[in-house]
């Protein structure tokens, strides 16, 4: 069982639409979980980590977490065609472990 | 905020040669992370770079294949040790603690291997 799932899409949304990315974990000892943004060619890019069971809101992004069910998500709104990129979801129990990514279209 | 920059950015390289990337931060880091991207995949942490003494390897990963130094704060170096095709991939120095920030983790810009 991989540590760290995630849809590997790809994931095609129109323009201004919400998207939502979904990661589950199975390390029940991670206690901190973040997301990155990698575009082709690139590396990866923090966009947001979060800590505590619930939301927490930055900007267009707002990322949620369910420890019970051991879930994350982000949900991206007002899509823009530059969200366009892979989404990668990790977790951290010292080591941080990725999903192997969510490859987002957002199409104008 | 921190730089962290790797040096070369992209080589190509022939069967059975050797590479060593550097990756430098101009901030201390407490921790330093060597990972694998490989064509399409996600990232695969090779070891975690440790001041002064031997990196600690994931499985799959040895020292001998992978040696791997950090004499401080602020360097360390990656070497890809009797290459073959299979190697080719973009390695990515990660680092924590920068800031003061225990958690997060942010990457350098990658070097990309190509094994002829």
């Amino acid at each position: 069982q991989k540590e760290v799932e995630q849809n590997s899409g790809p994931l095609s949304v129109p323009e201004g639409a919400i998207a939502s990315l979904n990661c589950t974990y199975s390390d029940r000892g991670s206690q901190s979980f973040f997301w990155y943004r990698q575009y082709s060619g690139k590396s990866p890019e923090l966009i947001m980590f979060i800590y505590s069971n619930g939301d927490k809101e930055d900007g267009r992004f707002t990322a949620q977490l369910n420890k019970a069910s051991q879930y994350v998500s982000l949900l991206i709104r007002d899509s823009q065609p530059s969200d366009s990129a892979t989404y990668l979801c990790a977790a951290v129990n010292n080591d941080m472990r990725f999903g192997a990514g969510t490859r987002l279209t957002v199409k104008p | 905020s921190a730089v962290i920059s790797q040096k070369p950015s992209r080589d190509i390289c022939q069967r059975g040669t050797s590479l060593t990337i550097q990756c430098q931060v101009d901030s201390q880091v407490t921790m330093m992370f060597w990972y694998r991207q490989q064509p399409g995949q996600s990232l695969t942490l090779i070891a975690t770079a440790n001041q002064g003494s031997e990196a600690t390897y994931e499985s799959g990963f040895v020292i001998d294949k992978f040696p791997i130094s950090r004499p401080n704060l602020t360097f360390s170096t990656l070497t890809v040790s009797n290459m073959s095709p299979e190697d080719s991939s973009i390695y990515l120095c990660s680092v924590r603690g920068l800031a003061g920030i225990t958690d997060t983790q942010y990457f350098g810009p990658g070097t990309r291997l190509t094994v002829l």
